[in-house]
């Protein structure tokens, strides 16, 4: 298993602002997941964070909007960038620990942000 | 077209009785592992329950077990003797093929409310 912290849980922001979004792990992984989940929505994956190399995105999600750092095998950060409504979400960041033949992913408690 | 479908937005359920929370999924790929995950209003996502899709058996743990109908491609959620604390969203997900580097696809949902 492995144990997720994320900070902030919340926060509230202003347009064209932006935001750092930490993510901790209790414990080495080759890779981190970052989903975003908007309100009354399912979560959809923003990028996959290897540790040195650029983060993998995904169709939709642009570097420049979302800045992803994965300084090492615990620690990764995902920016918001020049923040609009439009990104008021929650952003959860997870790993994958597979545990015989399943690749359960562990999440963290998400940051939720608001965008004024 | 939605690899994973929910169509229940939302269900009710009396404690103590069982509830089944419907899934259905498409792909080509033979080799893919599917997921489901409670989401409780605080907003953590706890894994529940996995099946592979050479699994020969239903998936079980505790409460909850999977009803694997590969020619139909679904994979429904049971839950037996409903808890109170069982009101949360559920999640369906699909990893396709063999890679742990496979993302997780989300369906939209399903909100249970355990009615006393």
């Amino acid at each position: 298993s492995a144990v997720i912290s994320q900070k902030p849980s919340r926060d509230i922001c202003q347009r064209g602002t932006s935001l750092t979004i930490q993510c901790q792990v209790d414990s080495q992984v080759t890779m981190m997941f970052w989903y975003r989940q908007q309100p009354g929505q399912s979560l959809t994956l923003i990028a996959t964070a290897n540790q040195g190399s650029e983060a993998t995105y995904e169709s939709g999600f642009v570097i420049d909007k979302f800045p992803i750092s994965r300084p090492n095998l615990t620690f990764s950060t995902l920016t918001v960038s020049n923040m609009s409504p439009e990104d008021s979400s929650i952003y959860l960041c997870s790993v994958e620990a597979w545990q015989g033949k399943a690749g359960e992913l562990f999440f963290g408690e998400g940051s939720r942000l608001t965008v004024l | 077209a939605q690899k994973i479908t929910q169509t229940q937005p939302g269900m009710f359920v009396q404690e103590k009785e069982a509830v089944t929370l419907d899934c259905t999924y498409d792909t080509s790929d033979p080799s893919y592992g599917l997921f489901w995950y409670k989401q409780p209003s605080s907003g953590e996502m706890i894994f529940l329950i996995y099946q592979g899709s050479y699994d020969q058996q239903n998936a079980t743990e505790g409460r909850y077990s999977l009803n694997f109908q590969k020619a139909r491609k679904s994979a429904n959620l049971v839950i037996s003797a409903s808890q109170l604390g069982d009101s949360a969203m559920y999640f369906c997900a699909m990893r396709e093929g063999p890679k742990r580097s496979e993302k997780l696809v989300f369906g939209k949902g399903t909100k249970l409310t355990v009615n006393p």
